[in-house]
């Protein structure tokens, strides 16, 4: 059973669109993070939040919003979305530091931004 | 900044041929970086292949294996015999040591023929 569960799987909107993705992990890890992947380019850090109401800024977070509901919990919100934005996302969960634990990740969004 | 390099995709082999996936890594200051593989099968989110933390250690699992070469610093990824079933993206990401994020790489493709 995944225990990092990304919703939706697809998504297709316009530009200036608002568009939420969700990320739940079921691991009881306090790290989650949001990552984006483009051709040509490794996955790049959005956000991080190492527990519930914790928020922190990632590498590429400009257009970004993001908010840790619950331990399980972690959404991406694009307010104002734009084609810059049309990328593979990946929501990812661990138990500690990144450099030091093993990531687990959900199966990814593809987002289009038309 | 640091910065990792890996092979280029899409790479195709013959099933039961020997693969090598480079992966070079330069940074600012590093005293020994941790090392990842990670692998992401079709439909799937990113999984640990391997991961060395140790000096000197090699990482290995599923028939891959891993080692860090200080002088040059890579960490390629290298597999006697693959199969089919190893057809994938495969990701390296060090993390510089005193750093707790992971740098990926841009993934390369494989494709294993039957």
């Amino acid at each position: 059973e995944a225990a990092v569960t990304q919703s939706p799987r697809n998504k297709v909107t316009v530009t200036g669109g608002n568009v939420t993705l969700s990320c739940r992990q079921t691991n009881s890890h306090n790290y989650m993070y949001w990552y984006r992947q483009d051709t040509g380019h490794g996955l790049r850090l959005i956000h991080y939040s190492y527990g519930a109401g914790n928020l922190q800024i990632g590498d590429v977070p400009d257009g970004y919003k993001a908010t840790r509901t619950t331990q399980e919990d972690f959404f991406l919100l694009l307010e104002l979305a734009s084609p810059s934005q049309t990328s593979l996302y990946f929501c990812a969960s661990s138990p500690g530091l990144a450099s030091q634990n093993t990531l687990y990740f959900g199966a990814g969004t593809r987002l289009s931004v038309l | 900044g640091d910065s990792v390099t890996q092979t280029e995709g899409p790479v195709t082999v013959s099933e039961s041929e020997s693969l090598i996936i480079n992966c070079t890594y330069s940074a600012t200051s590093i005293a020994y970086p941790n090392l990842f593989w990670y692998v992401r099968y079709p439909g799937e989110g990113l999984q640990l292949l391997l991961k060395v933390i140790t000096a000197g250690q090699k990482g290995s699992s599923r028939g891959f294996e891993a080692t860090y070469n200080k002088e040059t610093t890579s960490f390629h990824l290298q597999k006697a015999s693959v199969q089919e079933s190893d057809s994938a993206v495969y990701y390296c990401a060090p993390a510089s040591s005193g750093s707790w994020q992971l740098i990926f790489g841009s993934g390369t493709q494989l494709t294993v023929m039957p």
